[in-house]
């Protein structure tokens, strides 16, 4: 069936540095792939996403790219801060809303923590 | 505009017991989806309601139920509880704009339910 892996599942960075997360998907009928951010006790929110016809996005310090031969994609954040400390998930999602809805598929996520 | 809206936060049940949970997507938001947060399972898509009807499901016994209000308003009930059911349930809306649309979803906070 439909799978996400992610790594690493956890990931501990300096304060300053970069962080990169990977996912791997295995449905090619895959066509939107965003990314969320869980903080303790709250909902996932979502923070940057990327579509199947595009290749790289970026905003402000996050970006993902997106390689669909190979059907992975990356969430990249730059100058990591002790407040990006959080569980990253990423998910990859097919459907329309002319094709029956949609379904979504999430990752395992990623503890990320960024030490001061 | 307000976001995603789950009642009630927390829950505690026992086991045999049947649990309904609600949430209120945003305004104009016509799809609603549930899931299932465990940390040994991550999250596990429940279902979709549009338009008052059921268009995807995931793989979950058929204890789990739902439905969707002509408000969008959406409910989750499980019935004969089981102690493996403690976990957050989230509720997430999508605009669903119709034709060729991406499933950009918006997450509750969760209701947090105990099985005892």
């Amino acid at each position: 069936g439909e799978n996400v892996e992610q790594h690493p599942s956890t990931l501990s960075v300096q304060e300053g540095d970069s962080a990169v997360i990977k996912c791997t998907y295995s449905d090619s009928a895959s066509n939107y792939f965003p990314w969320y951010k869980q903080e303790l006790g709250k909902g996932p929110q979502l923070i940057i996403d990327i579509r199947s016809n595009v290749g790289e996005k970026k905003d402000q310090r996050i970006a993902v790219t997106l390689n669909k031969t190979a059907k992975h994609f990356s969430l990249h954040i730059t100058e990591t801060q002790p407040e990006d400390s959080a569980v990253y998930f990423c998910a990859a999602s097919q459907g329309g809303e002319d094709t029956g809805g949609f379904k979504t598929i999430f990752g395992a996520g990623t503890r990320l923590f960024v030490k001061a | 505009k307000a976001g995603v809206t789950q009642t009630p936060r927390y829950l505690i049940k026992t086991r045999g017991q049947q649990v309904t949970l609600s949430c209120s997507p945003i305004s104009g938001h016509r799809s609603v989806s549930w899931y299932q947060q465990t940390p040994g399972q991550g999250l596990q898509f429940l279902f979709e309601y549009f338009s008052e009807t059921q268009r995807n499901k995931g793989n979950f016994p058929g204890r789990f139920s739902g439905r969707q209000f002509s408000n969008s308003r959406s409910e989750m009930n499980v019935s004969t509880l089981e102690l493996g059911d403690s976990a957050l349930y989230l509720c997430a809306s999508s605009l669903a704009r119709g034709g060729g649309s991406y499933n950009e979803q918006f997450f509750g906070p969760g209701t947090r339910l105990t099985v005892l």
